[in-house]
């Protein structure tokens, strides 16, 4: 399997404008999950899906930010309007999702989004 | 809620030394523990992890780690490092019900020569 795939690998937009990060999961695996990492805050879970409905979106920042999965092989996070703060490496990961916590997470490489 | 301890945020250490990463966790009910293991520009990898019955739990890279309940401890240990074991090491707290992961603040392992 090619496992999870994220696009694009870097991204350097200005702020203001529309930033739309991409995820496809390993083929069979039911839960999906977007993770923010940065130097001050560590590694954040923003929201997570099940079967491509969304469980937990507790950890979104704001508004600016949306989440989809219109299908199990794919969803997006969007960012409207970009801010310099939302510089970071956004992750997506998936798991099979059967069952509760114990779970694997696998990553994908990330995306590098640079705001100016 | 739970929550993840790493008290050292950078270790370096000789090739071929033993070393130990500390991770400590919080929570009223019981958990299972990961180490993911992050090389320079690329996603999170899982080393081992914890779900129940022996509480020393052996992973990938020649890395182990032992569950402690007492102490809440989940320590990652090997008893001879590499330089391609440089890299960032996570430890994660899950419980059994939600697939929430909390991360802990991640412990950089430089291997010197």
């Amino acid at each position: 399997d090619a496992g999870v795939i994220q696009s694009p690998r870097h991204e350097v937009t200005e702020m203001g404008q529309e930033v739309t990060l991409r995820c496809k999961p390993i083929s069979g695996h039911n839960s999906l999950f977007w993770y923010r990492q940065t130097m001050m805050r560590g590694l954040e879970l923003l929201i997570y899906f099940n079967n491509n409905v969304p469980i937990d979106d507790s950890g979104m920042p704001e508004d600016r930010f949306s989440a989809k999965m219109p299908n199990a092989s794919f969803s997006t996070l969007k960012i409207q309007p970009s801010e310099p703060r939302d510089s970071a490496v956004y992750f997506c990961a998936s798991s099979l999702g059967t069952s509760g916590g114990e779970e694997t997470q696998y990553f994908g490489p990330g995306t590098r989004l640079l705001v100016l | 809620a739970q929550s993840v301890t790493q008290l050292d945020s950078q270790v370096p250490v000789f090739e071929e030394a033993p070393v130990e990463l500390r991770c400590n966790y919080s929570s009223s009910v019981s958990v299972y523990l990961f180490w993911y293991v992050q090389y320079p520009n690329q996603g999170l990898q899982l080393l081992l992890k914890y779900l129940s019955g022996s509480t020393l739990v052996k992973g990938i890279n020649g890395f182990e780690a032992e569950f402690n309940k007492s102490q809440t401890s989940f320590h990652l240990r090997k008893p001879s490092v590499h330089i391609s074991d440089t890299a960032e090491y996570f430890c994660a707290v899950s419980v059994s019900y939600g697939q929430n992961f909390v991360f802990g603040p991640g412990t950089r392992l430089s291997v010197l020569p």
